[in-house]
């Protein structure tokens, strides 16, 4: 079973600009999460979708933004890039059913986000 | 509302030496526990997960960790490090009743450093 699938894995971009992630998760798991690692915050929690429905999101400017398609990949955009923005974007899939969902996340390897 | 406490940000530890993560949480619920290991340039990836029944867990790689519900605390354990260990640690929790939402909160992560 192929694990979850994150491109690009490194990207640079220029302040202002926007930037798009996208995230393909475990076939069969339909909740697909989005988190912001920097050194020192650790991991922030962006939002979650699940059947193309954002139903939980963090604290983070509109700028950030996401969505899910009918065959359960995630993109994230962030517009109007700032140096701060700078971070490993990690998404990660769960199968997210109403019976013994226990939390448990399954990472992709990341997108290395650098704004210059 | 949960929160978790990693109570040191870094160990390091010699080579076959003994290792311990410490991990507390907090909530108003019961929890599944998890810890994740992260390599360099990596995503997270499970090392061990409390579910219910035995609080002593074992993971991968040979580590373990024991869930101690009135110390709220789920410490991380190996008997003998290797360098290929070395990673940043996170400790995290999900409620165990979560409606099938992501609920997961993590530490800010230990990073340990094996030393030859």
């Amino acid at each position: 079973k192929a694990g979850v699938t994150q491109t690009p894995r490194y990207l640079i971009k220029t302040r202002g600009q926007q930037v798009t992630l996208s995230c393909s998760p475990i076939s069969g798991h339909r909740s697909v999460s989005w988190y912001q690692q920097t050194p020192g915050q650790g991991l922030q929690f962006l939002f979650e979708y699940f059947s193309e429905t954002q139903r939980n999101k963090g604290n983070f400017p509109g700028r950030f933004s996401g969505r899910q398609f009918s065959n359960s990949r995630s993109e994230m955009n962030v517009s109007t890039l700032e140096l701060g923005d700078s971070a490993l974007y990690l998404c990660a899939s769960t199968l997210s059913g109403r019976v013994k969902n226990t939390g448990e996340l399954f990472f992709g390897e990341g997108s290395r986000l650098t704004v210059l | 509302a949960q929160s978790v406490t990693q109570l040191d940000s870094q160990v390091p530890v010699f080579e076959e030496a003994p290792v311990e993560l410490r991990c507390n949480y907090s909530s108003s619920v019961s929890v599944y526990l998890f810890w994740y290991v992260q390599y360099p340039n990596q995503g997270l990836q499970l090392l061990l997960k409390y579910l219910s029944g035995s609080t002593l867990v074992k993971g991968i790689n040979g580590f373990e960790a024991e869930f101690n519900k009135s110390q709220t605390s789920f410490h991380l354990r190996k008997p003998s490090v290797h360098i290929s260990d070395t990673a940043e640690y996170f400790c995290a929790v999900s409620p165990v009743n979560s409606g099938g939402y992501q609920k997961v909160t993590f530490g800010i992560g230990t990073k340990l450093q094996v030393i030859p």
